[in-house]
């Protein structure tokens, strides 16, 4: 199936500290979102990005929907234990009328206290 | 808001047997759902699209033979596992849109196969 590149992979940060993250991909997508997921659990929407050049906070969170709408990043700012979890971007297709999500291959935090 | 319940959250089966899995939007309607699995450690990967009162629209490689959607209602849509085996373990979850809320997960269903 179609998947984003999302980076890194995984990461280890200090409690306090920034993170970055970012998806793309050579889709042009007109919405991209970004999840986190906890253990055992479903994908629970964080921000969503509806246009290019679109820069969009959610407490902590800022994430922006690139310019060319192939991109996207994600940041974590001071960071604390409950961040940890998998942070997935996700583009929105659409085709013909029909819409569909395409997933990251996903970001596992964890933030050391 | 907008809720979306799956059930059940955990099921082993026998190999060979099928299983059906619940997903309902309990406070709006939804004409769409989508099904997703998800292996450990990867991300999800989208499996098919539900539309209520027509045929779903399977991703390329998923057999839909083997994975039996039926969105009767619309604030229903069930998957179905036929003849599982122990390869089709996975975790599967549903979303569901609502209009100006956007897409709501499921909190997933858990599938071993033993």
């Amino acid at each position: 199936g179609q998947q984003l590149n999302q980076s890194p992979q995984s990461m280890f940060i200090q409690e306090g500290e920034d993170v970055s993250m970012n998806c793309t991909s050579s889709s042009i997508f007109n919405t991209w979102l970004w999840y986190k997921q906890d253990p055992g659990e479903g994908p629970v929407l964080l921000i969503a990005l509806y246009k290019a050049g679109e820069l969009t906070s959610n407490g902590r969170l800022t994430a922006q929907f690139g310019i060319t709408r192939k991109d996207s990043f994600l940041n974590i700012s001071a960071s604390i234990p409950s961040d940890v979890g998998i942070y997935f971007c996700a583009g929105q297709l659409s085709k013909g009328g029909t819409y569909k999500y395409i997933f990251g291959t996903g970001t596992r935090l964890k933030v050391l206290a | 808001g907008a809720v979306v319940s799956q059930h059940p959250s955990r099921v082993i089966c026998k190999s060979g047997t099928s299983v059906k899995i619940e997903c309902r939007s309990l406070d709006f309607q939804a004409t769409t759902m989508f099904w997703y699995r998800q292996f450990p450690k990867q991300s999800l990967m989208l499996m098919a699209t539900s539309n209520e009162g027509s045929k779903a629209t399977y991703e390329q490689g998923v057999e839909k033979d083997k994975f039996l959607i039926n969105h009767a209602s619309l604030t229903l849509s069930t998957l179905t596992v036929t003849s599982a085996h122990p390869e089709d373990s996975s975790f599967y979850i549903c979303s569901a849109r609502r209009v100006g809320v956007g897409y709501t997960f499921g909190s997933g269903t858990r599938l071993t196969v033993v």
